[in-house]
C-alpha cells in the first residue's frame, strides 16, 4: 500500500539556519504530494503541495520539489524563524475520495 | 470562503461513557469529509471518510462509528469509550472533484480516564 516516510525528529535549529526535512514515499500511480504544518494545540494547515513530477510547491519561504526519480518531496527553508516551530507532516494522495496518507510528522524547534 | 468547525474543543470522559463529536463545514456543497485521530506524539490515522450523505467508509476496525446525517455535517460516535480512544481528533473536508487538498478543523482533544 501507499506509505510516507519522514525523518525522525525533533529537529532543533538556531534562528536563521537552513532547514531540510526529508520525505520519501511509496505509491502506485502518480500521487499528489503535500506538506502540512501543525502549530501547538491546533489543527493542520496546508503549507504547500505539488501535483506532478518536477513541480515545486512554495509558501512562506518553504519549498519542496516533487522528485519522481527518487520518490522524494523534501521540505526546505533558507532561514528559519522561531515562529516556524511546529510539527511538519508530509502526505500523499493517490486513491479514491482524495484520501491522504501521512508520515509520522517531524517536530521542528527553532531557538534564538 | 469555506470554514470548518469542530466541537467540543476539549473533552474529558470516563471509560465506558458514550461519545459524540461534531464537525460542520460552511461555504461549500457536497464535500468529502474525513475523521482522523492523532495519538500523543504520533502521526495521523484516517478513521472514516464520507463522499455523501449516509455514505461512510471505515479505514480501521475500532470502537468508533461515524455518521453523516446532512451534507455538511459529520459525527464521530462511540457507545462505550476505552482508554485507548484518548487522542486528538481532527475533521477535514475536501472538494468533491478536481482537487485533492484537504482542509482541517481545529480539532477536539479527548481524554478518557
Amino acid at each position: 500500500g501507499d506509505s510516507v516516510t519522514q525523518m525522525e525528529g525533533p529537529v532543533t535549529l538556531s534562528e536563521e539556519a537552513f532547514l531540510t526535512i526529508n520525505c520519501t514515499y511509496t505509491a502506485t500511480g502518480y500521487p499528489s504530494l503535500f506538506w502540512y504544518v501543525q502549530y501547538p494545540g491546533e489543527g493542520l494547515q496546508l503549507l504547500l503541495k505539488a501535483t506532478k513530477a518536477d513541480d515545486k510547491g512554495s509558501n512562506k519561504g518553504f519549498e519542496a520539489t516533487y522528485r519522481k526519480e527518487t520518490t522524494s518531496f523534501h521540505l526546505e527553508k533558507g532561514s528559519v524563524q522561531v515562529s516556524d516551530s511546529a510539527v511538519y507532516f508530509c502526505a500523499l494522495s493517490a486513491g479514491t475520495a482524495s484520501k491522504l496518507t501521512f508520515g509520522t510528522g517531524t517536530r521542528l524547534q527553532v531557538t534564538l | 470562503s469555506q470554514t470548518i468547525h469542530q466541537w467540543p474543543a476539549t473533552l474529558v470522559q470516563p471509560v465506558g461513557s458514550p461519545l459524540s463529536l461534531e464537525c460542520t463545514v460552511e461555504g461549500t456543497s457536497n464535500p468529502n469529509l474525513y475523521w482522523y485521530r492523532q495519538a500523543a506524539g504520533r502521526g495521523l490515522q484516517l478513521l472514516f471518510y464520507s463522499v455523501g450523505i449516509g455514505q461512510i467508509s471505515s479505514e480501521v476496525p475500532q470502537n468508533l462509528s461515524a455518521s453523516r446525517p446532512q451534507d455538511r455535517q459529520f459525527i464521530l460516535s462511540s457507545k462505550k469509550l476505552l482508554l485507548s480512544d484518548s487522542g486528538f481528533y481532527l475533521c477535514a473536508w475536501s472538494p468533491r472533484t478536481g482537487m485533492e487538498t484537504q482542509y482541517f478543523g481545529p480539532g477536539t482533544r479527548l481524554l478518557v480516564l
